[in-house]
């Protein structure tokens, strides 16, 4: 089975920076496949926040950064704010798999 | 704009089987990499599988002896089965759709539906 690794929670004062840590294996982010980045607050459908090609859909803040390098990807909110309080998940392709796989979520927590 | 609704029981038995349906609005239904996602009560997010191509499908090794998953192109619609149900089958089962191939994020998907297994 196919993992991807992520913090449990990350958490930091108003106005700081976080990273949030995506490790993976040569089946999926080392593969060269996209990584792509999901916001999820309480009761809602997760919501792409960051695409493989690093874009930001509409309405989404310039805060939010993404970068890849090698086996690992990570997403960096700068200027955190109350509103980024939710559960944050990594996605790529598995060539094990043959399909999705998602990292195991982080929590931010706004100080 | 595409809109996805699940559709089918909260509430099913131990060792039966759960039948899921998901009508999509808004596109067609005969491209597209069409998903099924699972999130456990507080848990992470499970890919279960897709169909694609309008019948093509990939499924999640972890569950590939108890899953199937179908497209109905007449209703625009795709389905979930999965069998031999157990408590730890119970989680909210979301509908959804890459922005285009198996590359591209999951950009698009249903609100999502709680199913318990329970007796």
């Amino acid at each position: 089975q196919s993992v991807v690794t992520q913090p449990p929670s990350v958490s930091g004062a108003p106005g700081q920076r976080v990273t949030i840590s995506c490790t993976g294996s040569s089946s999926n982010i080392g593969g060269g496949y996209a990584v792509h980045w999901y916001q999820q607050l309480p009761g809602t459908a997760p919501k792409v926040i960051i695409n493989g090609n690093n874009n930001r859909p509409s309405g989404v803040p310039d805060r939010f950064s993404a970068s890849k390098s090698g086996t690992s990807a990570s997403l960096a909110i700068t200027g955190l704010q109350a509103e980024d309080e939710a559960d944050y998940y990594c996605q790529s392709y598995d060539s094990s798999l043959s399909g999705f796989v998602f990292g195991t979520g982080t929590k931010v927590s706004v100080l | 704009q595409v809109q996805l609704q699940e559709s089918g029981p909260g509430l099913v038995k131990p060792s039966g089987t759960l039948s899921l349906t998901c009508t999509v609005s808004g596109g067609s239904i005969s491209n597209f990499y069409w998903s099924w996602i699972r999130q456990p009560p507080g848990k992470g997010l499970e890919w279960m599988g897709y169909v694609y191509n309008a019948g093509s499908t990939s499924y999640n090794p972890s569950l590939e002896s108890r899953v199937s998953m179908s497209v109905d192109t007449s209703k625009n619609q795709f389905s979930l089965k999965l069998t031999s149900l157990t408590s730890t089958d119970t989680a909210i089962y979301y509908c959804a759709r890459a922005t285009g191939t198996f590359m591209t994020p999951v950009a698009y998907w249903g609100q999502g539906t709680l199913v318990t297994v329970s007796s």
